[in-house]
């Protein structure tokens, strides 16, 4: 599996929209982008996932640039319920998940 | 419908001492994956399960082991436990073979004294 870079960590204000980046510039042509969070204590969530086009689910959207090198996940208006580590994986559809160490991001009131 | 479930939800055990943890998936799914997950590790893939069968695995010793039953719901073992085993144990869950949108569990937290 191609190898995924993100920050550390992020803050958001309580409404506003999260934008989490994720850099993955050796995908391959055949690779999605998946995102996870893990709320604490909680296991993963899955919340969204693409191949080249943008995606939007009732969670999130995923915003993939055009040479797919990487990728941008959107929560419209984060709540401190939003609050958890998310995780950028790249993956061959029907392959194992390879967890990185994810964003920790921060909603604050 | 009922999520993933694992059990026990804490685990105490001793150094040379063996665990099984039990993993029901969610109903429908017959694909069950297994995570270790430490704070220095982070989250590391340990094998799937699909139709009773070992489809694949990380790179962890022999010393853990898996099996899946008729009805998906799948059993991790952990023989002569080692201190580096402490950790949370992940069940997930998918609807296909190593279909990468899974649902895990809440995890099973192995303490090894």
């Amino acid at each position: 599996d191609a190898k995924t870079t993100q920050p550390p960590s992020m803050d958001c204000a309580e409404g506003r929209a999260a934008n989490l980046p994720c850099n993955h510039s050796t995908i391959s042509g055949n690779e999605y982008v998946y995102w996870y969070r893990q709320i604490h204590s909680q296991g993963p969530q899955y919340i969204i996932h693409g191949l080249k086009n943008n995606e939007t689910n009732e969670m999130a959207s995923l915003i993939i640039t055009e040479d797919r090198k990487s990728s941008t996940l959107i929560l419209p208006h984060a709540t401190l319920r939003d609050t958890a580590v998310y995780y950028c994986i790249v993956a061959l559809a029907g392959n194992m998940l390879t967890f990185g160490g994810g964003t920790r991001l921060m909603v604050k009131p | 419908k009922a999520g993933v479930t694992q059990t026990p939800r804490y685990l105490i055990k001793t150094r040379g001492q063996q665990v099984t943890l039990s993993c029901s998936p969610i109903s429908g799914h017959r694909s069950v994956s297994w995570y270790q997950q430490t704070p220095g590790q982070g989250l590391q893939f340990l094998f799937e399960y699909f139709s009773e069968t070992q489809r694949n695995k990380g790179n962890f010793p022999g010393r853990f082991s898996g099996r899946q039953f008729s009805n998906s719901r799948s059993e991790m073992n952990v023989s002569t436990l080692e201190l580096g085993d402490s950790a949370l144990y992940l069940c997930a869950s998918s609807s296909l073979q190593g279909k990468a949108e899974q649902y895990f569990g809440p995890g099973t937290r192995l303490t090894v004294t």
